[in-house]
């Protein structure tokens, strides 16, 4: 079972307005959750990396909140572009896994239309 | 921020070949590297774990003598695919974990390769 669950799989939003993706882990003990954005063809590139002691980090339009009590987190994106149109995906770090690895979701794909 | 260059970014190559990958990390030494592999529609999945001056740790399942990976100094490692046949058409993606600070374990993404395999 997937340690990084996201919803909804995939939206679609008009130009100008906002919308929030979730992201629900199981990764404990939890070190730091962080937001990619991957556009069609092209690696990830990072929006926000939080800490278990931070429950909110902000990016230009990019938003995002951190309950470690509850294990969840949201993107939130504001005034959408068409630019913003990509998938996102969150991904969590184990904090005793001192080889880095990631515990990826399988990502929210956003279509912004005119 | 720390860039992480991969080469080549797309790749068509006959069955039967071998087709080698390359990942640089340009302004920092990468202690670790990662290869991951995506397919459409689907999130990254971890291939190895990539160690500079030792041998490769590689994911349940992924054949270590397909996938050849080589981390030979701090900014670069390779990661070839030997007999490539279609069903290795994938993208492939590598990142770099930032030795700089030892409690970090940032990563950096390259931008990926997109391999196609007739």
């Amino acid at each position: 079972k997937n340690q990084v669950e996201q919803s909804p799989q995939s939206l679609i939003i008009l130009e100008g307005k906002n919308c929030t993706l979730q992201c629900n882990y199981t990764v404990s003990p939890f070190s730091n959750l962080r937001w990619y954005k991957q556009d069609t063809g092209r690696g990830p590139v990072s929006l926000t990396i939080m800490t278990f002691s931070e429950n909110t980090k902000s990016n230009g339009r990019y938003t995002a909140t951190l309950d470690a009590d509850t294990k969840q987190s949201s993107l939130h994106i504001t005034a959408s572009q068409l630019s913003d149109s990509a998938s996102y995906i969150c991904v969590v770090s184990h904090s005793t896994d001192s080889w880095g690895k990631l515990q990826f979701g399988a990502g929210t794909q956003v279509v912004v239309t005119p | 921020g720390a860039v992480v260059s991969q080469h080549p970014s797309r790749v068509i190559c006959k069955s039967g070949t071998s087709v080698k990958i390359e990942c640089r990390s340009l302004d920092f030494q990468a202690t670790t590297m990662f290869w991951y592999r995506q397919f459409p529609k689907q999130s990254l999945m971890l291939m190895a774990t990539s160690n500079e001056g030792s041998k490769a740790t590689y994911e349940q399942g992924v054949e270590k003598d397909k996938f050849l990976i080589n981390h030979a100094s701090l900014t670069l490692s390779t990661l070839t695919v030997t007999s490539a046949h279609p069903e290795d058409s994938s993208f492939y993606i590598c990142s770099a974990r930032d030795g700089r600070a030892l409690l970090s374990d940032i990563q950096y993404f390259g931008a990926g390769t997109r391999l196609s395999v007739l």
